[in-house]
């Protein structure tokens, strides 16, 4: 079945650092992969997405690259701020008949402090 | 946002008693979900609909029931509240006209059962 592994921290990072969070999977044929951000107290939101391999979304800062060689979706932002002390899901849609149902990883926790 | 609204947010309830939270929305969305989150496991889906009363479990489904009667509403059953269903719950819906739609969550329902 599907599986989504990612890092589960907790990640702790000063103001304007980098930051990667790293993100693998395991499909069958070309999944949609997200990531969800989820900060305190509020349900997740779309961060980002993409659907075919080498494909890049990016969002308010975040980008990450869809790599079907190394079945990976890392998500990365050059200058982090406070802003952004969130968790962060990383989740694929499976192709073929889904129900576009979402299989999530579990969840790395960032904070970012000034 | 889609206009996502649960019922309850919160509530405190004994072992053994029946309880019912409430999706509502208002977007006309086909496929809604339910959800829970648990520290060390992320998210994890419960029951889905595809349509009203087209519903089907999800990988963690025992000790849950759902009804769809309509198209805005998804009720969520817990018929003999155990401890271990102790979780916040969250739905989410997506309209599923293509690919890749994302899903969008509501603001959750913490459940304590004691």
């Amino acid at each position: 079945g599907n599986s989504v592994t990612q890092m589960e921290g907790p990640v702790t990072l000063s103001e304007e650092a980098f930051l990667t969070i790293n993100c693998t999977y395991t499909a069958t044929g070309y999944p949609s992969l997200f990531w969800y951000v989820q900060y305190p107290g509020e349900g997740l939101q779309l961060l980002l997405k993409a659907t075919k391999a080498d494909d890049k979304g990016s969002n308010k800062g975040f980008e990450a690259t869809y790599r079907k060689e190394t079945t990976s979706f890392h998500l990365e932002k050059g200058s982090v701020q406070v802003s952004d002390s969130a968790v962060y899901f990383c989740a694929l849609e499976g192709v073929g008949g889904s129900n576009y149902k979402l299989t999530f990883g579990k969840g790395t926790l960032l904070t970012v402090n000034p | 946002d889609a206009g996502i609204t649960q019922s309850p947010r919160h509530k405190v309830t004994e072992t053994g008693t029946p309880v019912t939270l409430r999706c509502h929305q208002t977007e006309n969305h086909r496929y809604m979900y339910w959800y829970r989150q648990d520290p060390g496991h992320g998210l994890r889906l419960i029951h889905y609909s595809y349509g009203v009363k087209d519903t089907d479990k999800g990988e963690v489904s025992d000790g849950y029931s759902v009804s769809r009667s309509k198209t805005e509403d998804f009720l969520l059953t817990l018929e003999s509240a155990t401890s271990s269903q102790t979780s916040v719950y969250f739905c989410a819906t997506t309209a599923g006209l293509a690919l890749q739609d994302e899903q969008y969550f509501g603001p959750g329902t913490r459940l304590t059962v004691t």
